[in-house]
């Protein structure tokens, strides 16, 4: 079971910045949140991941609550390019990477 | 660049055939890792593999079976081909189980007939 829950779709307009919400309330405290995207008939690509401290790269933001439970992925200024599945992912048993249904984000032009 | 390579990006077999799907990594990565995608299902595990010749069941291993002879290559076996085997697979490696992203493959769309 993936452990994460995320919002089916979003949408979001070109230009602006796109924050995909994700809970992980059953997080424990060695295991990190990962971020991937899946373009149309790509393979997923990574984004970004984190333990508890905010992180950021040249693809986005990761905003991590203090309390672990809950974690926001922040595209700065969303181009139609970021159109995409976006998967949250919280390294569970046995270190297996398992993906949940992922939220579908629509940048509207 | 890390390079996953999947042999094939569209494949159709026949229900019954011995089917194999080949990836191979060049960058010497601990682990790897093959899934399905389903519309609907969105990326399922099948198997991994964390060295050469180990190998652990994903969520749903009936019906595959994988070979890692060598570090760089991770073959999924379909042993006799079903037309329920139809789907996306996509083939990932990492360095290390934690704290390293994963890359994926372009994927084998695999129809059987």
């Amino acid at each position: 079971d993936a452990k994460t829950t995320q919002p089916p779709s979003m949408d979001c307009a070109e230009g602006r910045a796109a924050n995909l919400p994700c809970n992980h309330s059953t997080i424990s405290g060695n295991e990190y949140v990962y971020w991937y995207r899946q373009i149309h008939s790509q393979g997923p690509q990574y984004i970004i991941h984190g333990l508890k401290n905010n992180e950021t790269n040249e693809m986005a933001s990761l905003i991590i609550t203090e309390d672990r439970k809950s974690s926001t992925l922040i595209l700065p200024h969303a181009t139609l390019r970021d159109t995409a599945v976006y998967y949250c992912i919280v390294r569970v048993r046995d270190d297996k990477i398992i993906f949940g249904k992922g939220t579908r984000l629509h940048i509207l032009p | 660049d890390v390079k996953v390579t999947q042999s094939s990006r569209y494949l159709v077999k026949r229900t019954g055939e011995k089917v194999f799907l080949e990836c191979v990594q060049d960058m010497d990565h601990e682990n790897m890792f093959w899934y399905r995608q389903d519309p609907g299902l969105g990326l399922r595990l099948i198997y991994f593999s964390y060295d050469v010749k180990m190998k652990e069941k994903g969520d749903i291993p009936e019906g595959y079976s994988v070979s890692r002879e060598k570090k760089e290559r991770f073959s999924l076996i379909l042993e006799s081909a079903s037309t329920n085997q139809t789907s996306m697979y996509l083939c990932a490696s990492s360095l290390t189980l934690v704290n390293t992203e994963a890359f994926f493959g372009q994927g084998t769309r695999l129809t059987v007939v």
